[in-house]
């Protein structure tokens, strides 16, 4: 079947410009997890949902950083007044049971180049 | 809080050597799960493994094998008889129970010589 999808795959952007970035998890997984990974680094968990319920976004930077996920499936990640610092990979990850036990599938992720 | 340290920041082997990747991990949680996962130059993130930290069996897959060892905190991963296509970045991964914030390593760049 197919897996996670993310789009755009690639995105640059100008500082103080806003991006949203798309996760479509794996049909039927309940949780989704939102990263990032800088060059060189392993990937860095952001916040993720159970359902449409964001349960945890202690590792969202700072408020420009938001995501939702309004009905349990397609999620959105979206960065307001881009800063070059956010350059980074975007990784989404879906999982068929609740958040913990569970093993992430990863999608390809978004690259994104802040200008 | 959680911690993975992968030490071996790079690997080179030549072909149909074996080769361990060290993890070492931190948690204050009595039950957690720990993963590992290949990034081919490619750059997706592909799974390959899961353990319970109640399960301390080794796993063996084909080439690979796992050796979970809970009294010295390490996960450590051994490709016996490396292939080019071996070559990788590998990440260590600890996740706590009933939460989805997973922790990585920064990981380790195996690169097999033909």
């Amino acid at each position: 079947g197919a897996g996670v999808s993310q789009s755009p795959r690639y995105k640059v952007t100008k500082r103080g410009q806003d991006v949203a970035l798309r996760c479509d998890p794996i049909s039927g997984h309940v949780s989704l997890y939102w990263y990032r990974q800088a060059l060189g680094q392993g990937p860095e968990f952001l916040t993720y949902f159970n359902y449409e319920a964001q349960q945890d976004k202690s590792g969202l930077p700072n408020d420009r950083f938001s995501a939702e996920r309004p009905e349990g499936s397609i999620s959105t990640l979206t960065i307001q007044r881009t800063e070059q610092r956010d350059s980074a990979m975007y990784r989404c990850a879906s999982s068929s049971g609740l958040a913990g036990a569970e093993t992430q599938y990863f999608g390809p992720g978004t690259r994104l180049l802040v200008l | 809080a959680q911690k993975v340290t992968q030490a071996q920041t790079e690997i080179s082997v030549v072909e149909k050597e074996d080769v361990t990747l060290d993890c070492v991990y931190e948690t204050r949680d009595t039950t957690y799960y720990l993963f590992w996962y290949k990034q081919p130059p490619s750059g997706e993130l592909v799974f390959l493994i899961r353990r319970n930290s109640f399960d301390e069996q080794n796993e063996i897959s084909g080439r690979y094998s796992w050796n979970f060892q809970k009294s010295t905190s390490s996960f450590n991963f051994t490709i016996t008889a490396s292939q080019v296509v071996d070559s990788a970045v590998y990440f260590c991964a600890l996740t706590p129970p009933n939460a989805g914030k997973s922790t990585f390593g920064d990981g380790t760049t195996l690169t097999v010589k033909p």
